[in-house]
């Protein structure tokens, strides 16, 4: 059973526009969260992160929104551009603990 | 420049074989890690290091072995016992062991091993 899941496999944002990704997960002892971005045949970079005494946390074009009641977290991008296209895979955690991937969201952004 | 070299970037294997994937970063990093990534699923973690000459299993381990002998380095080897090796492989590496203090994780581009 997959404790982290990004229901949407891809997402299609016209340049400019809002991207928002989504991630929901199982597991109420998570506690940390990280969103990393991976283009083709190369290793994953880390975007932006959020523990659980915060409800946002905004670095440039990039927030991250979290809501623990609903096991929810998002990530917003503004504006979208050409070069974000990449996956985008969530991550969650707590102490002791390893990270938990979800499955990533394919995003593309159209010029 | 610090970071994780991960090599070969491709490797071809017939089935049966044995290959070692090598990873080596010179970020100072205690802990060390190997996911697989397959397509549709979230990154899976193999095995993981928090300390030289220790390693752990993680959730899909069987078929594959590491060793942890020098700080810097943490080599995978997948055996002719994972039944389906064909993947992308990654290696990351942590400042700290139980990275939620340290946060970030950060990885080497990657090795795709392909079965024939």
């Amino acid at each position: 059973d997959q404790q982290v899941k990004q229901n949407s496999p891809s997402l299609s944002v016209q340049e400019g526009r809002i991207s928002i990704l989504n991630c929901d997960y199982t597991n109420s002892m998570f506690d940390y969260f990280l969103w990393y971005k991976k283009y083709p045949a190369e290793g994953p970079t880390f975007l932006i992160s959020i523990s659980s005494i915060k409800d946002k946390n905004e670095d440039g074009r990039f927030t991250v929104f979290l809501n623990k009641s609903a096991k929810h977290l998002s990530l917003h991008i503004v504006p979208s551009q050409p070069g974000d296209s990449a996956v985008y895979f969530c991550a969650a955690g707590n102490y002791g603990q390893n990270f938990v991937f979800g499955p990533g969201t394919r995003l593309s952004v159209l010029p | 420049d610090g970071g994780i070299t991960q090599s070969p970037k491709y490797l071809f294997r017939k089935e049966g074989q044995n290959v070692t994937l090598s990873c080596e970063q010179n970020l100072n990093h205690d802990a060390m890690y190997w996911y697989r990534q397959d397509p549709g699923q979230g990154l899976r973690l193999i095995y993981y290091s928090q300390i030289v000459n220790d390693f752990q299993k993680g959730d899909i381990a069987e078929g594959y072995s590491v060793s942890r002998e020098k700080k810097e380095s943490f080599p995978l080897t997948v055996t002719s016992a994972q039944k389906n090796p064909t993947a992308f492989y990654l290696c990351a590496s942590s400042i700290l062991p139980s990275t939620v203090l340290s946060g970030e994780l950060f990885f080497g581009e990657g090795s795709r091993l392909t079965v024939l």
